[in-house]
């Protein structure tokens, strides 16, 4: 049972340049959320998905589309990275008495 | 909408001291509650949750947090600090299990010798 996973770990990308993260759980958890963490600033949600097939803008969608592929995975899309999308990325995934699991984050730097 | 406000951005207790960290939430209901903990470089580790009941909440790692409905209060407490707790602690709500968390800024711990 490996819970939230997250690829990739790291990645540096240049001004303009797309990229996509991967979140997958396996906890057969209905929703699953896309957060990003900056200093001082806590964790503030990007999208989430409340079921397959459905999903919802959080606090800060600029710049991000995402993708709700099946049950399990939950892809969060840059089209064009701006410097300021320089943040660390969670997933998370929950159910009604199951909240709140977190991935273990990529770290993005976009020059 | 939901808020969190969390007011210390960052303590420092002696090892062997107790611990009180400070939540306060603003919403409708009465939401459900959580406490996450995050070492350096890591990602977040849940230690304990309010959805209903008893107001005292018993978590991992020796850590209790009371929920107060009439302060609108969730603060965390340990009553032994150690060297291993230094970390950064969030306060979260949400509308119920199902639905997205809304964190505070979070406080962040320094255990000092």
């Amino acid at each position: 049972n490996a819970g939230v996973t997250q690829t990739p770990k790291f990645q540096v990308l240049k001004t303009g340049q797309s990229m996509t993260l991967q979140c997958a759980q396996d906890m057969n958890h209905n929703s699953m959320y896309w957060y990003r963490q900056d200093p001082g600033m806590g964790l503030r949600l990007i999208y989430y998905s409340a079921s397959e097939g459905t999903t919802d803008k959080g606090e800060v969608p600029n710049g991000y589309n995402v993708s709700r592929l099946n049950k399990r995975e939950f892809s969060l899309r840059l089209e064009s990275a701006a410097p300021s999308q320089t943040s660390v990325y969670f997933c998370a995934s929950s159910d009604w008495d199951r909240p709140g699991y977190f991935g273990p984050g990529t770290r993005l730097l976009v020059l | 909408a939901q808020s969190v406000t969390q007011p210390d951005i960052h303590i420092t207790v002696s090892e062997g001291a107790s611990l009180e960290l400070r939540c306060n939430y603003s919403y409708g209901a009465t939401p459900y509650l959580f406490w996450y903990v995050q070492s350096p470089g890591q990602g977040l580790q849940l230690l304990l949750k309010y959805f209903s009941g008893d107001t005292l909440v018993q978590g991992i790692k020796g850590f209790e947090a009371e929920f107060k409905r009439s302060q609108s209060s969730f603060n965390l407490r340990k009553p032994s600090v150690h060297w291993s707790d230094a970390a950064e602690y969030f306060c979260a709500v949400a509308l119920s299990g199902n639905t997205p968390l809304v964190f505070g800024k979070g406080t962040r711990l320094s255990v000092i010798a």
